[in-house]
């Protein structure tokens, strides 16, 4: 099982907005509504930020939202906040009990 | 409140083994399923496999078949992962992570993570 494709690292101004795309396959993104997306700061464990591809978690803000689309999900910060800076993984079902992450994005707060 | 709380760092020498403990408060633990991912330096997360501690049922990634057993022990609610035939590359931070939502694909808790150093 292959990690999923995700851009190194993305930027953005505070309040503006940016987006991460996880491009998987047929087997695993394009498969199953499954996505989940998770934030994680320096030295700490990852924190669900999203998962079923655009349903929240309690707690976490509504700036957060997941969209997908084939065989890409996407990840979108809206209103970009300097605690918003953070490595940002997505991962994925790919069948028979088997997960799979992607290779992660360093969101960078300008 | 949901915690997972995990065991102590560790060094170990190539050819050894490593067994990391993960041990659940706040919930039922033999209603979710709890999983491993690993993390080594500066990298991304990697999942390692799945454990149902209701059954004792589990499922290992390819790349690790064969070198993990995930067990549990239901009496004090705490799931165990051992790696064997440790190698440098698997100097990593190792976490644990409760599976929850449809096909349990949401990790939703996850431990503090053990760091396993493997070094002569």
């Amino acid at each position: 099982q292959s990690a999923l494709t995700q851009p190194p690292s993305a930027s953005g101004s505070p309040g503006q907005s940016v987006t991460i795309s996880c491009t998987g396959t047929s087997s695993d993104v394009g498969g199953y509504n499954y996505v989940s997306w998770y934030q994680q700061h320096p030295g700490k464990a990852p924190k669900l930020m999203i998962y079923e591809v655009s349903k929240r978690p309690s707690g976490v803000p509504d700036r957060f939202s997941g969209s997908k689309s084939g065989n890409t999900a996407s990840l979108t910060v809206s209103g970009l906040q300097a605690e918003d800076e953070a490595d940002y993984y997505c991962s994925s079902y790919a069948g028979s009990n088997d997960y799979v992450f992607g290779t992660g994005t360093k969101v960078t707060v300008l | 409140q949901v915690q997972l709380v995990q065991s102590g760092a560790e060094v170990k020498k190539p050819g050894a083994s490593v067994k990391v403990s993960c041990k659940a408060s706040g919930y039922t633990f033999t209603s979710y399923d709890i999983n491993w991912v690993r993390q080594a330096t500066g990298q991304g997360l990697e999942w390692m496999g799945w454990m149902n501690p209701n059954s004792g049922n589990t499922g290992y990634a390819q790349k690790f078949q064969g070198r993990v057993t995930m067990t549990r022990n239901t009496s004090i609610s705490t799931a165990y992962m051992e790696l064997s035939s440790l190698r440098s590359e698997d100097t990593a931070v190792y976490y644990c992570a409760r599976g929850w939502g449809a096909a349990a694909a949401a990790f939703d808790y996850w431990g503090q993570g053990t760091l396993v150093t493997v070094s002569s």
